[in-house]
């Protein structure tokens, strides 16, 4: 059964910490995989990786691909209240569906 | 405005009914897609439909149905046979039909009293 594995699944930090979620997938007919933000309801577009091991960028936000060993990262700089959301993450197959993971869910405290 | 539409926002039903959310885009996408999401839970696949006339079951279509007779439009109708049908329901479209990211509507939060 295909899934997405996402680690931790909460995390409390303080401003100006750097933080790092993990996403892990078990997908056939993998294609690409995508991160997201959700503040409240509409969760919104931050990354799509389809190679690995190319860095994508965004301000203080990064995120990486490794196809061999199944996992990505997400990599968030000098955090700020306004990173607080729930970050999921989501495996897309060939025929486009999304297989989302649990979400991380993050706290920056001021 | 462009975008994507979700209706109603918040809405209440008794078990045994049935209830349809609505979501429309003027994005001119071709893809559309329901999603659930429960609390501590990621979003589940329920239905998707590439193009009008045509959709495709998702992950968890049980108790869901669906139709797509405008390329604008996508609804769908949660029947009195899904068993726990309170949750935040998500709408969204995609521009092309296997690549690109998907764009999420407001969301449609269902409570079954």
């Amino acid at each position: 059964e295909d899934k997405v594995v996402q680690s931790p699944l909460s995390l409390v930090v303080h401003e100006g910490d750097t933080v790092t979620l993990n996403c892990s997938y078990e997908v056939t007919n993998f294609r690409s995989l995508l991160w997201y933000k959700q503040e409240k309801k509409a969760p919104t577009f931050l990354f799509m990786l389809t190679s690995s091991g190319i860095e994508k960028k965004s301000g203080r936000l990064s995120s990486i691909l490794d196809k061999k060993e199944l996992f990505s990262i997400l990599n968030i700089t000098a955090t700020q209240t306004g990173d607080s959301a729930v970050y999921l993450c989501a495996a897309m197959r060939s025929q486009g569906n999304l297989i989302f993971g649990k979400g991380t869910k993050l706290s920056v405290k001021p | 405005d462009g975008g994507i539409t979700q209706s109603p926002k918040y809405l209440f039903r008794k078990e045994g009914q049935n209830v349809t959310l609505s979501c429309e885009q003027n994005l001119n996408h071709d893809a559309m897609y329901w999603y659930r999401q429960d609390p501590g839970q990621g979003l589940r696949l329920i239905y998707y439909s590439q193009i009008v006339n045509d959709f495709q079951k998702g992950d968890i279509a049980e108790g869901y149905s669906v139709s797509r007779e405008k390329k604008e439009s996508f609804p769908l109708t949660v029947t009195s046979a899904q068993k726990n049908p309170t949750a935040f329901y998500l709408c969204a479209t995609r521009d092309r039909e296997f690549a690109g990211e998907l764009f999420f509507g407001e969301g449609s939060r269902l409570t079954v009293l």
